[in-house]
């Protein structure tokens, strides 16, 4: 099965920062990623596919970037609402793996 | 409303069987390939099985191959997994959710949009 390695683990950032969370893939895998947020109790929500397509609904300060085996989401100016962990998503291949997710917690 | 609601959780023995069910609602069920994900308590996400938008293909995690089966019936709007000889480690909350699986020139992307509130599984003695 493919590796996915995210990196830091957690993290802590202030209101309006510049965020950004790594995924390494343990072998190449195109673009075939996605980025998910979860909040503590709550379901996953789908934020980016295809490394870089934002979701629609999704607001414009989350943008992904990537191709290969290393992958980046970024959160342009973070706000209140986007403190949650984030998670990587290969669909490269079977089975497909996730990253074991980054917290992001108020500074 | 587009939904997905999961049941069928509970606690079980170590060896024991379970069977959960997902109810979908407000869309087309049998256009989407639909997916099993799980959590174990504090821990992250775990993709466990997907089946094709007419159960004609699956695909399982290995930790899960020849014990858990998922299954769909597009006339009931409903997704399944049948869960035998489970272990402690199958302790989870497990979510069904929907693929949305967009496609451009270079092939096709998973993009799980809609997810239910999930339905917890504890196995332990």
């Amino acid at each position: 099965a493919i590796q996915m390695t995210q990196s830091p683990s957690s993290l802590s950032a202030s209101v309006g920062d510049r965020v950004t969370i790594t995924c390494r893939a343990s072998q190449g895998i195109r673009n075939e990623l996605g980025w998910y947020q979860q909040k503590p109790g709550k379901a996953p929500k789908l934020l980016i596919y295809a490394a870089s397509s934002l979701q629609s609904g999704v607001p414009s300060r989350f943008s992904g970037s990537g191709s290969g085996t290393d992958f980046t989401l970024t959160i342009s100016s973070l706000q209140p609402e986007d403190f949650a962990t984030y998670y990587c998503l290969q669909d490269y291949n079977y089975p497909r793996t996730f990253g074991q997710g980054t917290k992001v917690e108020i500074k | 409303e587009v939904q997905l609601v999961e049941s069928g959780g509970g606690l079980v023995q170590p060896g024991g069987s379970l069977r959960l069910s997902c109810a979908a609602s407000g869309f087309t069920f049998s256009s989407f390939w639909m997916i099993w994900v799980r959590q174990a308590p504090g821990r992250g996400l775990e993709w466990v099985a997907n089946i094709k938008r007419d159960g004609s293909l699956k695909y399982y995690v290995d930790s899960v191959k020849g014990r858990f089966t998922i299954s769909r019936d597009n006339a009931k709007n409903s997704l399944y997994l049948q869960m035998d000889s489970l272990r402690v480690e199958d302790t989870a909350l497990y979510y069904c959710t929907r693929d949305q699986s967009y496609s451009d020139s270079s092939g096709y992307y998973d993009a799980f949009d809609i997810w239910g509130q999930g339905t917890m599984v504890t196995v332990s003695s």
